[in-house]
Parts: C-alpha cells; sequence; structure tokens
C-alpha cells in the first residue's frame, strides 16, 4: 500500500538557520509529491508539488524540495528559517494520475523556530 | 477572493446523535474533499465530489456520507456518533477536471468534539 512518512516528529531550528524536512514514499511508479503547511487553527496551504521533470521544485516563501527516485524521498528545504515558518509541514503523495484530490499525507512534522 | 468556508467551526454533540458540516468551495471550484484529522492518524481522505457525483472515496464507515449541490457547496453527515470522531475535518475545493492537479484549497476546519 501507499504511504508516506515523515521521519521527524518535531523540529526545532534557530531563526536564520537551514531547515531540512524529511519526507519517504511507498509506490510503485512514479508519484505526485505535494508539500503543505498548516499553522495554527488554519487550512493547509500548498508549498509545492512535483509532477515531473526537473527534480528540485521551487515554491512559495523561499522553500524549496527535492525528488530522488533513488531514495524515495521528497525532503523539503529552506536556507534560512524565519520566525513566521514555525507551524506544521505535511509531505503527500497523490497515488496515480486517477488520485485525484485522494492524497496520502505523513504524520506531519512540526518546526519550531528559536530567537 | 473568498477562500473556503466551512461552517460551524466548532460543534460539541454526544455519543449516537448526528452532524452536519458545510463547506463552500471557492468560487469557480468544481470539485471539493473532506478529510478527517487526527492527533493519532493524521489526515485522512474521506470522499470527493465533483459536479454532484462521488469521485472517490476513502476508508471510513458508511456512517460518514456527503452530498454536493449544484452551486458546488458540499455538505457531509456522519451518523450514529463515536467517541473516535472527535476530528478537525477539513474540507478542501479545487479547479480539478479529472486529474491529478495538486493544489487543493483548504478551509479552517470543523472541530467536532463527540462527548
Amino acid at each position: 500500500a501507499q504511504s508516506v512518512t515523515q521521519p521527524d516528529i518535531h523540529i526545532t531550528v534557530s531563526e536564520g538557520a537551514s531547515l531540512e524536512l524529511r519526507c519517504n514514499y511507498s509506490y510503485g511508479a512514479t508519484p505526485y509529491l505535494f508539500w503543505y503547511v498548516q499553522s495554527p487553527g488554519q487550512g493547509l496551504q500548498l508549498l509545492l508539488k512535483y509532477f515531473s521533470g526537473d527534480t528540485l521544485v521551487q515554491g512559495i516563501k523561499g522553500f524549496e524540495a527535492e525528488f530522488k527516485r533513488s531514495q524515495s524521498s521528497f525532503n523539503l528545504r529552506k536556507p534560512s528559517v524565519h520566525w513566521s515558518d514555525a507551524a506544521e509541514y505535511f509531505c503527500a503523495v497523490a497515488p496515480g494520475e486517477e488520485a485525484g484530490t485522494a492524497l496520502i499525507f505523513g504524520k506531519g512534522t512540526t518546526l519550531s523556530v528559536s530567537s | 477572493k473568498a477562500g473556503v468556508t466551512q461552517t460551524p467551526r466548532y460543534l460539541i454533540k454526544t455519543r449516537g446523535q448526528q452532524v452536519t458540516l458545510s463547506c463552500s468551495p471557492i468560487s469557480g471550484h468544481r470539485s471539493v474533499s473532506w478529510y478527517q484529522q487526527t492527533p493519532g492518524q493524521g489526515l485522512q481522505f474521506l470522499f470527493e465530489y465533483f459536479s454532484e457525483t462521488q469521485r472517490n472515496k476513502g476508508n471510513f464507515p458508511g456512517r460518514f456520507s456527503g452530498r454536493q449541490f449544484s452551486n458546488s457547496r458540499s455538505e457531509m453527515n456522519v451518523s450514529t456518533l463515536e467517541l473516535g470522531d472527535s476530528a478537525l475535518y477539513l474540507c478542501a475545493s479545487s479547479f480539478s477536471l479529472g486529474q491529478v492537479t495538486g493544489e487543493l484549497f483548504f478551509g479552517e476546519g470543523s472541530r467536532l468534539t463527540v462527548l
């Protein structure tokens, strides 16, 4: 069965430091991959997505992610974290084109930013 | 333009009761999806409606149902509530034409507490 694993439940990063959030997926074919962010009391917002092509994708708010097929990973990165980036981050996969909007989400990683 | 609107934002019910949650998608969006978010299970796909038809359904019991109206507004209903139904129910809309588009626009959710 398809699945998404986010190994880190909680990460604390100093403001201005770099960030990498890990995501591993289990799916046979080329997946459609996403990163969403959820701020407290808010719904989820799409940061970026990968469908095909260049394995390094740029998103909003200065985030980027790299698709590595050999490692079944889609890690999220940001070179310099701001206090406003504190939130919960979800990696998700759509298992095939016919999945429509039925995404499979990881359990999420909570990011805290220290000053 | 206005975002996805979910009502009510908070509600408390007792076991055995039923509940109806409402979602108004972004204007022009024809696809509405519902997700359940709990601390233990994370985000799980409930169902998707497109042009008043259920296009996809997650692995939830028949107590969970939904519908979509001609104006794309959607409702979901949970009958015979159980304690485990306590969750944040998120609605998402997208301009989906059947294939994976990736960008789901989420509402802030309806937080259901079952006592």
